[in-house]
């Protein structure tokens, strides 16, 4: 039973560009939270959702950023326009339930704005 | 909301001395207390948890953390480190009655030294 899987590992993008992120949670997990780490700091959580529902965003910020868990395929993070401050690290987790089901972590995406 | 604090962000510590990992937290309901491991250039892993029962829990590599409700901490100690024991260790609260997100800790970064 494969973890949860992000990718890509490492991304690079200029200042401007669109930036993708990719989760697929572990089998059987219908979950996913998005969690950024910036440097120095603790992982501050972004948002929640279950197949094709946000279920809450309140973490993410307000402009650029969008995130999607469709019914077939991987959950995405998209970060449009990205600015240096983007640079970070972004970890997705599942869970087969909210709530009080414990979540895991993928090993996450390393942002880089150059 | 709850936070978490971890008061001590870099601890170097030599080889088989004891290491203990300080966490405090506020919350005004019943929560559930995490502590992850990060690796370097790799994601968080679970390291213990605190749901309900026994105060004290401990994990599977000689890590232990015991919940003290009237202190609000929820300190992580080993007696003996290896040096595969240097990684960052984030402590991580939840609050089941109320949501399913976790609020980190800026985590703290232990070296361990020969």
């Amino acid at each position: 039973n494969a973890g949860v899987m992000q990718n890509p590992r490492h991304l690079v993008r200029r200042r401007g560009q669109e930036a993708r992120l990719r989760c697929s949670p572990m089998k059987g997990h219908s979950h996913v939270y998005w969690y950024r780490q910036l440097p120095e700091e603790g992982l501050k959580f972004m948002v929640y959702l279950q197949k094709e529902n946000i279920i809450d965003e309140s973490g993410m910020p307000k402009e650029r950023f969008s995130a999607e868990f469709p019914k077939e395929g991987p959950s995405i993070l998209r970060i449009q326009q990205v600015v240096r401050g983007d640079s970070a690290a972004y970890f997705c987790a599942s869970s087969p339930g909210g709530g009080r089901t414990e979540a895991f972590f993928g090993q996450g995406t390393r942002l880089t704005v150059v | 909301a709850q936070s978490v604090t971890q008061l001590d962000s870099q601890v170097p510590v030599f080889e088989e001395a004891p290491v203990e990992l300080r966490c405090n937290y506020s919350s005004s309901v019943s929560v559930y207390l995490f502590w992850y491991v990060q690796y370097p250039n790799q994601g968080l892993q679970l390291l213990l948890k605190y749901l309900s029962g026994s105060t004290l829990v401990e994990s599977i590599n000689g890590f232990e953390a015991e919940f003290n409700k009237s202190q609000t901490s929820f300190h992580l100690r080993k007696p003996s480190v290896h040096i595969s024991d240097t990684a960052e260790y984030f402590c991580a609260v939840s609050r089941p009655s109320v949501d399913y997100k976790l609020s980190f800790g800026a985590g703290t970064t232990v070296t361990v030294r020969a």
